[in-house]
């Protein structure tokens, strides 16, 4: 069965540090991947997406960028956090089609 | 563009009364529909989902959801509420030749005793 790992569960960066978050995905190949975020009291933003290694789709421009090192590997980063990108993070996969999309856990980010 | 509208970032019911969430969506061509519940510091759920056929789609913990293609509605129902559906419901539309999963603004349900 297919099962999709994102960590850490939280984390607490001084403004200015760097990020990375990383979501991997079992038991399948070639998913389609997404980053959401959820900001306190909003709905989820689509951040960024994927449709195979190295093709990486960004909804909104900000302080992040995304990353596919590899086929199953979806990686989130900044080089330098601001106080705005302190949210939840959620990765999610799919298969093309769109028939259904499977969330990880999430990262709850609390930038200070 | 796809786009989800949730009516009332917040729903009070009884425990035991009917859950009616609504859900309005715009797409220009026929949608895939999902509704989605998230509990507190937790990832998302799927509860159901429409794509192709019957237009009322039963999901699990005796949720059900009608597409009304007249209406662009998708709302979610639960005959009766209990305390353990008090959480965070997504509504989101995704068109089968896109990538993308549009998310509405979500909706609290909340479930006094």
């Amino acid at each position: 069965s297919q099962t999709i790992h994102q960590w850490p569960a939280t984390l607490v960066q001084p403004v200015g540090s760097p990020l990375s978050l990383e979501c991997t995905v079992e038991g399948t190949s070639n998913p389609n991947l997404y980053w959401y975020r959820q900001a306190a009291g909003r709905g989820l933003q689509l951040l960024f997406y994927s449709v195979g290694i190295g093709q990486i789709s960004s909804e909104v421009p900000q302080n992040l960028s995304a990353s596919r090192p590899q086929d199953r590997q979806f990686i989130l980063s900044s080089k330098k956090l601001l106080l705005s990108d302190s949210g939840f993070y959620l990765c999610a996969w799919t298969q093309t089609g769109g028939y259904g999309y499977t969330f990880g856990s999430g990262t709850r980010l609390t930038v200070v | 563009a796809q786009s989800v509208t949730q009516l009332g970032s917040h729903v009070s019911v009884s425990e035991g009364a009917l859950v009616l969430l609504r859900c309005n969506y715009s797409s220009s061509v026929p949608p895939y529909l999902f509704w989605y519940v998230q509990y507190p510091n937790q990832g998302l759920q799927l509860l159901l989902k429409y794509t192709t056929g019957a237009t009322l789609v039963k999901g699990i913990n005796g949720f059900e959801a009608e597409f009304k293609k007249s209406e662009t509605s998708f709302h979610l129902t639960k005959p009766s509420a209990h305390m353990s559906d008090a959480a965070e419901y997504f509504c989101a539309v995704s068109e089968p030749s896109s990538y993308k999963l549009i998310f509405g603004s979500g909706t609290r349900l909340l479930v006094r005793p």
